[in-house]
């Protein structure tokens, strides 16, 4: 089965700690997307990468890093600098960088 | 900057009945536009895209409308049934160039209710 996963579902992490979100796809998809959802808001961008070794900032990409060494995978740490951490993330990924985009089922993270 | 809006934060729709949802957008560039259904606590799934050479796009009971001069987008899901009831977003992008070009830029989304 192709598909988009996350893990972890849920996370729960101390201010001031960095965190990382997993994203794995075996879609053999080019492009990956990181976004961010807040309660009444659209998707947001944070970062995406249309080629292994390459990414580039989103709309949002203060506070967060991301990493592209293989093409499965899109990894996302959250570091202490983000100031409200506290969010729905997404990853998605395309076969091109303009296309549909497929997301996997997201990852809730609390910082308490 | 909103240059997608949705600005219906809900709709409440009979089942068997049409439901319209609508999104402006203000980016000149704009010319792909997709719609995506979401549950809570999931990632949103694709439902329907158009391109701007198009003002119409149908896949069975969905049916997207693009009306370029007003900068307009609809989605009608006819008839509409309970399982629609989701968070519907849409989003556009760029495909020409330009600062938007490849990237989506999503509205806020319109929550759908469909009665039984």
């Amino acid at each position: 089965d192709g598909g988009i996963t996350q893990s972890p579902k849920y996370l729960f992490r101390k201010e001031g700690q960095n965190v990382t979100l997993s994203c794995e796809q075996n879609l053999n998809h080019d492009a990956m997307y990181w976004y961010r959802q807040d309660p009444g808001q659209g998707l947001r961008l944070i970062y995406y990468s249309q080629i292994v070794n390459d990414f580039q900032k989103g709309d949002i990409a203060e506070g967060y890093s991301v990493s592209r060494e293989k093409k499965e995978s899109f990894p996302l740490t959250v570091t202490s600098a983000q100031k409200n951490p506290t969010a729905f993330y997404l990853c998605a990924s395309s076969i091109a960088y303009v296309g549909e985009q497929f997301f996997g089922p997201g990852t809730r993270l609390t910082v308490l | 900057d909103q240059q997608v809006k949705q600005n219906s934060p809900s709709l409440s729709v009979q089942e068997g009945r049409i439901s319209i949802l609508n999104c402006d957008y203000t980016n000149s560039m704009f010319d792909y536009f997709l719609w995506y259904k979401k549950y809570p606590a999931e990632g949103p799934t694709f439902l329907i895209s158009i391109s701007s050479i198009k003002d119409k796009n149908e896949d069975g009971r969905f049916t997207v409308f693009l009306n370029k001069s007003a900068k307009h987008l609809s989605l009608h899901i006819v008839p509409s049934q309970p399982g629609d009831s989701a968070v519907y977003f849409c989003a556009a992008s760029a495909r020409a160039g330009g600062t938007s070009y490849g990237k989506l830029t999503f509205g806020q989304g319109t929550i759908l209710t469909v009665h039984p």
